[in-house]
């Protein structure tokens, strides 16, 4: 149990262009998702946090016109990067947590690895 | 913000050998977690650590969570190949407020294990 699937794994996309990370809950709820981005030999770095049917609240330095956060339902995040450049090329890593009062554990996903050319 | 200092960055051992390693915080976590990260994936929760002073094993891992809750360390024992990858310790802010169990990562520290 407590999968949380990433789609793309991977994507290649050109400066100027938006892309679309999809986050799933595949066997739990989740009420909140986390979005992180990792840097080569790097530690994770959360972006913001997500609730159902809430505006997301961003980190500090994070831009949230960048990275448009959407939680349309109890199991779907999804992250754009808008007018992506080389320098948005990072690993996006989500969790989801079922965040009831037995657990606020995080579940991982695999990774979106997002390269900008 | 809160920062955690993890070390250390990095260790290179042999196939046997036990491996520790440690993170301090400048604040006080109330769950300290372990999580492993190989090569293009996600982490993976090793150990999780709910209460100061707890010890805790799963397998040839053993973590603690300090008295102080401003500290964790992680040991290893009798490596093997597998064990490669890449070690976090992670702090969790409780899930109460707009806080949602938050949480803050070690920089990481990089196991290799030579057979």
């Amino acid at each position: 149990g407590a999968v949380v699937s990433q789609h793309p794994s991977w994507v290649i996309c050109k400066s100027g262009t938006s892309v679309k990370i999809e986050c799933r809950s595949l066997d739990f709820q989740a009420t909140t998702m986390f979005w992180y981005r990792q840097f080569p030999k790097q530690s994770l770095m959360l972006m913001a946090t997500s609730n159902e049917g809430s505006k997301a609240t961003y980190e500090q330095g994070v831009e949230k016109d960048k990275f448009l956060i959407n939680h349309a339902s109890l199991t779907l995040s999804t992250l754009t990067v808008t007018s992506a450049h080389p320098e948005d090329s990072s690993f996006y890593i989500c969790s989801a947590t079922p965040g009831d009062e037995d657990s606020y554990e995080q579940y991982f996903g695999p990774g979106t690895r997002l390269t900008v050319t | 913000g809160q920062q955690l200092n993890q070390s250390p960055q990095s260790m290179f051992i042999q196939e046997g050998e036990d491996v520790s390693m440690n993170c301090t915080s400048s604040s006080i976590f109330n769950t300290w977690l372990w999580y492993k990260q190989d090569p293009g994936e996600g982490p993976v929760l090793l150990i999780a650590l709910y209460k100061a002073g707890e010890l805790t094993s799963n397998g040839r891992l053993t973590a603690q969570f300090g008295i102080t809750r401003k500290d964790s360390f992680l040991n290893i024992s009798a490596s093997i190949p597998s064990d490669v990858g890449i070690y976090f310790c992670a702090g969790q802010e409780d899930a109460g407020g707009t806080s949602y169990g938050k949480l803050t990562f070690g920089q990481g520290t990089i196991l290799t294990v030579h057979p």
